[in-house]
Order: structure tokens, then C-alpha cells, then sequence
């Protein structure tokens, strides 16, 4: 079975230009959540969405926005790209939220 | 707010020996801690969690040692193997809640 599958897998982008992450959970997996992970640090909390609802957003500006589809895959939209937001974007797939994630390989993202 | 970190940025050790990880957390609340391994390029894997009603959880060659008094959390690993080398990262969980926070991270460099 495939596992979470991130596309693209790098992308570069400059400052000020907006940005689409794409995240297939699990097959059978009806939540997503979306870390950003800055280098030399531990991944941090974006978004959790469950059922296509939204169910808890960590401290990140309204530049940041995600949605989630019928088929519970996952986009996560950044606009007006800072050089900070140079990171890999990590997307992690869990049957109901609660435990169980398993996370994918990541979007590494480049602003220049 | 919450924190989670680690005592110990890089540890060494030879192949063969046995590997102690630590992390402490700071918020009471949490009753729900993971072990993730990231190799370079990939992300987070899960290796190993433990629920706050347990001490002591065993899984293959890792074991995970959760001291609430204390509120400290650490990850041994016996034989340590050169494909154990990687960043491990302690995770932990709000009762409740359905998003992770992580550490900063210990590099784990095995000697041949």
C-alpha cells in the first residue's frame, strides 16, 4: 500500500509569489495535518483537517491556508512567500486525528 | 506554552553498544508521547509511544521510559546499528488535542 505521498518534492519560489502543496493521505486515512519543519528544527503544528473540517490551527499567519478534499487528500496554500518560509512542509495522514500519524516525505521549499 | 526539548543535541556511539535519548516536556497535560526517527530527505518515522497511564514500553531493540514525576522521557536503543544514525525527535500530545509538538531533536551518529 502506498504510504503519504507529498507533491512536488522540492520547488523553488521567490519572495512575495504564492505557493501550492499537494498531500494524498493513506487510503482508509480520513485526517491530514501539515507540519512546517525549518531546518535544524523540530516540525511544527499548521493545520489538522478531519471529515474536510478544520480541526485545529497552529500559530501561523493568515498567509497560511489548507483545505481538504472529498477524497481526503489535502492542499496547504501559502501566499506572499517570505525567505522564512524556506522549509520542508510535511504532511502526515491518521485515521480519526487522535494518534497513529504517519507522515510523508515532505515538500522541500526554496524562497529566494 | 508548551515545550518539548532534548538534553543532548548529538550523541556517538560505537556499533553495538546501547543508545540513551532523552527529552523532558514541560506541559502536564500531555498524555500521549511518540519517538520518530528522520533519516536525511525523508520524513519523520514513527518508532515507538507511549501512553501517560504507562512507565515503560517495549518494542523491538527500543525501549521507551516515561517518568511524569519528573516529566522526562527517554528512548534506549541496544545494539545500536549504523542505520540507526539519523535525528530522533520526542513528540507529545495534549489530552485532547489532536496536534503534536516536537522537540528540537538528537542527532544520532553510530561508529562503525
Amino acid at each position: 500500500d502506498a504510504g503519504v505521498t507529498q507533491s512536488p518534492t522540492h520547488l523553488i519560489k521567490t519572495r512575495g509569489q504564492h505557493v501550492t502543496l499537494r498531500c494524498s493521505p493513506i487510503s482508509g486515512h480520513k485526517s491530514v495535518s501539515w507540519y512546517q519543519q525549518v531546518l535544524g528544527q523540530g516540525p511544527q503544528f499548521i493545520f489538522q483537517y478531519y471529515e474536510k473540517e478544520e480541526r485545529g490551527r497552529g500559530n501561523f499567519p493568515d498567509r497560511f491556508s489548507a483545505r481538504q478534499f472529498p477524497n481526503y487528500s489535502s492542499e496547504l496554500n501559502v501566499n506572499a512567500l517570505l525567505l522564512g518560509d524556506s522549509a520542508l512542509y510535511l504532511c502526515a495522514s491518521s485515521t480519526r486525528g487522535g494518534d497513529g500519524y504517519t507522515f510523508g516525505s515532505g515538500t522541500r521549499l526554496t524562497v529566494v | 506554552g508548551e515545550s518539548v526539548g532534548l538534553h543532548l543535541p548529538t550523541l556517538s556511539v560505537q556499533e553495538g553498544d546501547n543508545s540513551i535519548i532523552n527529552c523532558a516536556y514541560s506541559n502536564s497535560a500531555s498524555d500521549y508521547f511518540i519517538w520518530y526517527k528522520q533519516e536525511s530527505g525523508k520524513g519523520p518515522q514513527f518508532i515507538i509511544d507511549i501512553r501517560s497511564n504507562m512507565d515503560k514500553r517495549q518494542g523491538q531493540r527500543v525501549t521507551v521510559l516515561l517518568n511524569k514525576t519528573v516529566k522526562h522521557l527517554s528512548l534506549q536503543i541496544a545494539a545500536t546499528q549504523p542505520g540507526d544514525s539519523a535525528v530522533y525527535f520526542c513528540a507529545e500530545m495534549q489530552a485532547g488535542a489532536n496536534n503534536l509538538f516536537f522537540g528540537t531533536g538528537t542527532r544520532l551518529t553510530v561508529i562503525p
